[in-house]
């Protein structure tokens, strides 16, 4: 079973909107990483969050952790045609560097 | 500072063939990661290397996949007789453990097996 996971499989929205991805995981962790992945590309680092915060930011990107629901929230505010692309939440487990990625939602930011 | 360098960056290959993907890491990072992502998917972790040693790797399919870093820097994933199922892209990552740095990712080597 997956140790982490995006609550959704696509979104889609307009330029300027905000929206939110969420994360659930299943396994303790030192930190939670979001990655975005663009087609051709390999997946690039947005921010990550160690398991004492509780929220990180990265120009319009902002990142919750709440490790007692092991969940987790990117948020993209103003966003940009740009921003398409696939999002991922991936765990950094305790201990270890082994970081697992989940299955990833496809956000299209329309014109 | 150069980035995550892999070769090749595709390969097509009939099933039963062999085939060996490289990476070089960025200099000074420690930790290396080999993942699988099938088409639409995410990343899947192989194996992963500390320096030379193999850390985890109760994902990689022993008996048709191989890896090694034999002196901590670049490191080469072998498939030994490759199935369809085997399509995917093959991503590798660094990352300075010292910190719980940033994880750099390649551009991936594109595998088809016809």
């Amino acid at each position: 079973s997956q140790l982490a996971e995006e609550n959704s499989w696509a979104l889609s929205v307009h330029e300027g909107e905000s929206v939110t991805v969420n994360c659930s995981y299943k396994t303790s962790i030192t930190a939670l990483q979001w990655y975005r992945q663009k087609s051709g590309k390999g997946p690039a680092q947005l921010i990550l969050i160690r398991s004492n915060e509780r929220e990180k930011r990265n120009g319009r990107l902002r990142a919750t952790l709440d490790t007692s629901s092991q969940s987790s929230s990117l948020s993209i505010t103003a966003t940009r045609c740009e921003d398409t692309a696939v999002y991922f939440c991936a765990t950094d487990a305790s201990n270890t560097n082994k970081v697992v990625f989940g299955t990833g939602t496809r956000l299209q930011v329309l014109p | 500072e150069a980035g995550v360098t892999q070769s090749p960056r595709y390969a097509v290959l009939q099933e039963g063939q062999a085939v060996s993907f490289w990476c070089d890491p960025i200099s000074g990072h420690d930790t290396l990661y080999w993942y699988q992502q099938p088409r639409d998917q995410g990343p899947q972790l192989l194996v992963y290397f500390r320096d030379e040693a193999v850390i985890d790797n109760s994902q990689l399919p022993s008996d048709r996949f191989s890896a090694v870093r034999p002196k901590g820097t670049n490191s080469t994933l072998k498939i030994q007789s490759a199935k369809q199922g085997d399509t995917a892209t093959y991503l590798c990552a660094s990352r300075s453990t010292g910190n719980q740095d940033t994880q750099y990712f390649g551009p991936g080597t594109r595998l088809l097996v016809l």
